[in-house]
């Protein structure tokens, strides 16, 4: 049982360069969440999926899309990267049941020069 | 809209007691949730307050009181282990059980 893994872990882009990062989750959860986090900062919802084919924004939406391509994959895709862009981002998906207890990846640390 | 405040930093001392406040505005919410994060590391949970009052998990307490819009995370007998940021979180009470975190306290123990 891996829970949520990440890939990359670590990512470094030239402005306007376009990645997709990965995640997926192994314990059969139905919501799954992509955070953002900046230094000395909390963590910002940027998209959500409540269950497999339904995906909504959340407080940062721009500048990414996502796909839940299946139940246990959401992955999160920055078209054109900007250095505002520049963090570390986290994947994470909801215990089912719970309305607080989230399972965090590792994350991945993205630079964009 | 929902706002979390936490004390940027705590400082405490190996085998002591510390207190995390965490100050809220929200329309409404589930509970209040407590998040560890070690350095270079992801959140991890810690504790969840679904109603008023105090919830003890092992060396770590938290307490909510809802109609002072507070709650806190106690940590006791204080590890080296434990320096870390301490977040607090808040789901709405509709809709799709995203959480927002509060800014994070940084918590440095001493020798």
């Amino acid at each position: 049982n891996a829970g949520v893994t990440q890939t990359p872990k670590f990512q470094v882009l030239k402005t306007g360069q376009s990645m997709t990062l990965q995640c997926a989750q192994d314990m059969n959860h139905n919501s799954m969440y992509w955070y953002r986090q900046d230094p000395g900062m909390g963590l910002r919802l940027i998209y959500y999926s409540a269950s497999e084919g339904t995906t909504d924004k959340g407080e940062v939406p721009n500048g990414y899309n996502v796909s839940r391509l299946n139940k246990r994959e959401f992955s999160l895709r920055l078209e054109s990267a900007a250095p505002s862009q520049t963090s570390v981002y986290f994947c994470a998906s909801l215990s089912v049941g719970s309305y607080n207890e989230q399972f965090f990846g590792p994350g991945t640390r993205l630079t964009v020069l | 809209g929902q706002s979390l405040e936490q004390p940027s930093e705590v400082t405490a001392v190996e085998g002591a007691i510390v207190q995390i406040n965490c100050t809220y505005q929200t329309s409404g919410f589930y509970g209040l949730s407590w998040y560890q994060q070690h350095d270079g590391g992801a959140p991890t949970f810690l504790s969840y307050n679904a109603l008023d009052g105090l919830e003890e998990t092992g060396r770590f307490s938290s307490f909510l009181s809802r109609s002072d819009s507070y709650g806190y995370l106690l940590l006791q007998e204080l590890q080296m282990k434990d320096s870390a940021s301490y977040f607090c979180a808040v789901s709405p009470p509709t809709g799709r059980r995203a959480l927002t975190f509060g800014s994070g306290t940084r918590l440095q123990v001493q020798p």
